[in-house]
């Protein structure tokens, strides 16, 4: 069974840090993993998704890579601001099978 | 576009009442799913629709969890009759079909207080 867990569960940096997400599943045999943002109150907004062949994606300030040999991905934000301050959660997917999500890292960005 | 729509935003009811729970998917999605939610913790998928049939609810308890999409649109989930541990959010998402790389898209939940 795919367990997937999000370090730090929770996070305060000053604003402009750059700052490192952590996620880690158990079952490297996976289709792709999904990183998505949790605002209070709203639903989940889908911020990248990596599919098992690719190493890395990119939007914007936000890069997320994957190992799947090691069970990790990272997500990295850089030069944060207040707005990034959200939920992130880190969804993982095996073959014909739906999303295991983390308990996410709640993230506060100070100005 | 307008995205996903549930009501009610809140909910509070005594142990043992029912509740029921809407979702109005984006139009033309064919896939939609609920999601358990407890504070703390990532979502849990309870059921998945394609159209108007049900793809996977092996994570539904099915002695007090029931959901139905009429018509392959809307949907509701309903809680007969509801614990203390069922206080959580619960989400609806859409997406166009079924495939690993469509995006799903979330509406803003119901958040369930059962006391």
């Amino acid at each position: 069974k795919q367990e997937v867990t999000q370090i730090p569960a929770a996070l305060s940096v000053p604003e402009g840090e750059n700052l490192v997400l952590n996620c880690s599943f158990t079952d490297s045999a996976i289709y792709n993993l999904q990183w998505f943002r949790q605002d209070p109150g709203k639903g989940l907004t889908s911020l990248l998704l990596i599919q098992s062949s690719q190493r890395e994606q990119t939007s914007g300030r936000l890069n997320a890579s994957l190992d799947k040999s090691s069970g990790r991905s990272t997500l990295y934000i850089a030069a944060s601001q207040p707005g990034d301050s959200a939920t992130y959660l880190c969804a993982v997917q095996g073959y014909g099978q739906n999303f295991v999500f983390g308990p996410g890292t709640r993230l506060s960005v100070l100005p | 576009e307008a995205g996903v729509a549930q009501s009610p935003r809140y909910k509070i009811i005594e142990k043992r009442q029912s509740v029921a729970f809407w979702c109005n998917p984006i139009s033309g999605h064919a896939t939609l799913y609920w999601y358990q939610q407890i504070l703390g913790q990532g979502p849990k998928l309870l059921i998945q629709f394609q159209n108007n049939g049900v793809v996977d609810d092996s994570q539904l308890p099915k002695d007090r969890f029931s959901a139905e999409r009429l018509k392959g649109v809307d949907s509701t989930l309903k809680i007969q009759p509801a614990k203390l541990e069922d206080s959580a959010v619960y989400l609806c998402a859409s997406s166009l079909v079924a495939r690993a790389t469509d995006t799903q898209y979330f509406g803003p939940g119901t958040r369930l207080t059962v006391l």
